[in-house]
C-alpha cells in the first residue's frame, strides 16, 4: 500500500542555520509532493509543493528536491529563523481516477535554538 | 485565516456517545476532506467529498460516516464513541476534485472521549 516515511521525527538547528528534512515515498505512481507547516494550535498551511516532472523548486528560503528514480524528497530550510519553529508534513498524493489522496508523513517538529 | 471554519472547537464526550463535526469550506471550493490527527501522529486521510459526492476514502472507520451538503458544508459523524477516537480532526478544502491542488485546513476540532 501507499506510504510515506519522513526522518527525522525532530529537530533542533541553531538560528541561522539550514534545516533538512527528508521523505521516501513507497507508490511509484505518486506524482505531486507538497510540504505543510503546522503552529500550535492551527490547521497546517501548505509552503511549497512539487510536481514529479521538475526536480527542484525554491520559494526564498525554502527549497524542496524530488528523485523520482531513488523515491525521495526533502525540504531544505535556509537561514532558519525563530518563526521557523513549527511541525512540518511532507506527503505524496495518488491520482485516483478524476480524485486525488494525500498520504502525508509523520511529521518532523522543528526547534530554532537563538 | 484559511477560510475553512470547523465547529466546535473544542468536545468531550463519553464512550459509547454519538458526535457530529462540522466544516465550511472556502468560498467557492467544492471539494472537502476530512483528516484525523491522533497524538504525536500524522494526519490519517479519512474521506472527500467533491460537490455533494463522494470522491475518495481512506481509513475511515464503519463507526465514521460523513456527507457533504448542497450548500457544500460538510458534517463528519463519529458512533460509539472509543477512548482512541480522540484526536484532533481536520477538514480541509479544495477548488477541484481532479489534478493536484493545494488543500487549505480549517483550525480542527478537538474530541476529547473520556
Amino acid at each position: 500500500g501507499e506510504n510515506v516515511e519522513q526522518h527525522p521525527s525532530t529537530l533542533s538547528v541553531q538560528e541561522g542555520d539550514s534545516a533538512v528534512i527528508k521523505c521516501t515515498y513507497s507508490d511509484s505512481a505518486s506524482n505531486y509532493f507538497p510540504w505543510y507547516k503546522q503552529e500550535l494550535g492551527k490547521g497546517p498551511q501548505l509552503i511549497i509543493d512539487i510536481r514529479s516532472n521538475v526536480g527542484e523548486k525554491k520559494d526564498q528560503r525554502i527549497a524542496v528536491t524530488l528523485n523520482k528514480t531513488a523515491k525521495h524528497f526533502s525540504l531544505h530550510i535556509t537561514e532558519t529563523q525563530p518563526e521557523d519553529s513549527a511541525v512540518y508534513f511532507c506527503a505524496a498524493s495518488i491520482r485516483v481516477s478524476s480524485a486525488s489522496k494525500i498520504i502525508f508523513g509523520s511529521g518532523t517538529r522543528l526547534s530554532i535554538r537563538p | 485565516d484559511s477560510g475553512v471554519t470547523q465547529t466546535p472547537k473544542h468536545l468531550i464526550t463519553a464512550t459509547g456517545q454519538r458526535v457530529t463535526l462540522r466544516c465550511s469550506p472556502r468560498s467557492g471550493d467544492l471539494s472537502v476532506y476530512w483528516y484525523q490527527q491522533s497524538l504525536d501522529q500524522g494526519l490519517q486521510f479519512l474521506i472527500q467529498y467533491y460537490n455533494g459526492e463522494e470522491r475518495a476514502k481512506g481509513n475511515i472507520l464503519e463507526r465514521f460516516s460523513a456527507q457533504q451538503f448542497p450548500d457544500l458544508h460538510s458534517e463528519l459523524n463519529l458512533s460509539s464513541l472509543e477512548l482512541g477516537d480522540s484526536a484532533l480532526y481536520f477538514c480541509a478544502s479544495s477548488a477541484i476534485a481532479g489534478g493536484h491542488n493545494e488543500q487549505f485546513f480549517g483550525p480542527g476540532t478537538r474530541l476529547t472521549v473520556l
